[in-house]
């Protein structure tokens, strides 16, 4: 089993929708999570931190379930510009390094 | 201002040459971080710095050196490639090991 494992997509929705991506970890002891987004041929950008008790950003919302060791990032009313890769990233902790899932990739269109 | 700043953006460079990668926070961040990432895949772990000392080498070959000279500087020295080590190399910093990292826009190499 993979450490950390998305879906990969391709997820293609229209402008406005709202779109919902899954990740899971396998490690328990993970401490911190994180979404990043990727743009092609360009770093990848932290988009949020996920905490316990879930938090939002304006259009998008991230969630922990520590008991079922997955993360979900939630984005409400989609445009054009969210059209990216979307990588779930996991710090085990104890090697102090993150652990990137392969991305899910988004396509939004008109 | 979460910048951090590599140089140079592209690098093509033959199987014998010596070239380095260079990186730079002014975050005052004391964790800094190679990623070597290929088209299509996730990046992946090289080498980690904590508090200028090397804390994780994940099993790189010796063709690739890391440097760090001082908290804000990272280099990554490059000797006698090959041409399957063509990739985005990136560079990423983060407060501590246990925080969210910031990268780099990355170098691409293309060796020859």
């Amino acid at each position: 089993r993979k450490e950390v494992e998305q879906d990969p997509g391709p997820f293609n929705v229209p402008e406005g929708a709202t779109v919902a991506f899954n990740c899971t970890y396998s490690n328990s002891a993970s401490q911190s999570f994180f979404w990043y987004r990727q743009d092609c041929r360009k770093e990848p950008k932290l988009l949020m931190s996920v905490y316990s008790s879930g938090n939002e950003d304006g259009r998008f919302t991230a969630q922990l379930n520590r008991a079922s060791q997955y993360i979900s990032l939630l984005i409400r009313d989609s445009k054009l510009s969210d059209s990216a890769t979307y990588l779930c990233v996991v710090n085990t902790g104890t090697a102090s390094k993150l652990t990137f899932g392969t991305g899910t990739r988004l396509q939004v269109t008109l | 201002d979460t910048e951090v700043t590599q140089t140079p953006k592209h690098l093509v460079m033959g199987m014998t040459n010596k070239k380095s990668l260079k990186c730079e926070q002014h975050m005052g961040h004391r964790a800094m971080y190679w990623y070597k990432q290929k088209a299509k895949k996730p990046p992946e772990l090289m080498f980690v710095y904590s508090y200028e000392k090397l804390s994780i080498n994940e099993s790189v070959p010796s063709r690739f050196s890391p440097e760090c000279p001082n908290s804000s500087l990272l280099n990554l020295h490059l000797h006698a490639l090959q041409p399957e080590d063509s990739a985005l190399y990136l560079c990423a910093s983060s407060p501590g090991t246990e925080y969210e990292q910031y990268f780099g826009p990355g170098t691409r190499l293309t060796v020859t």
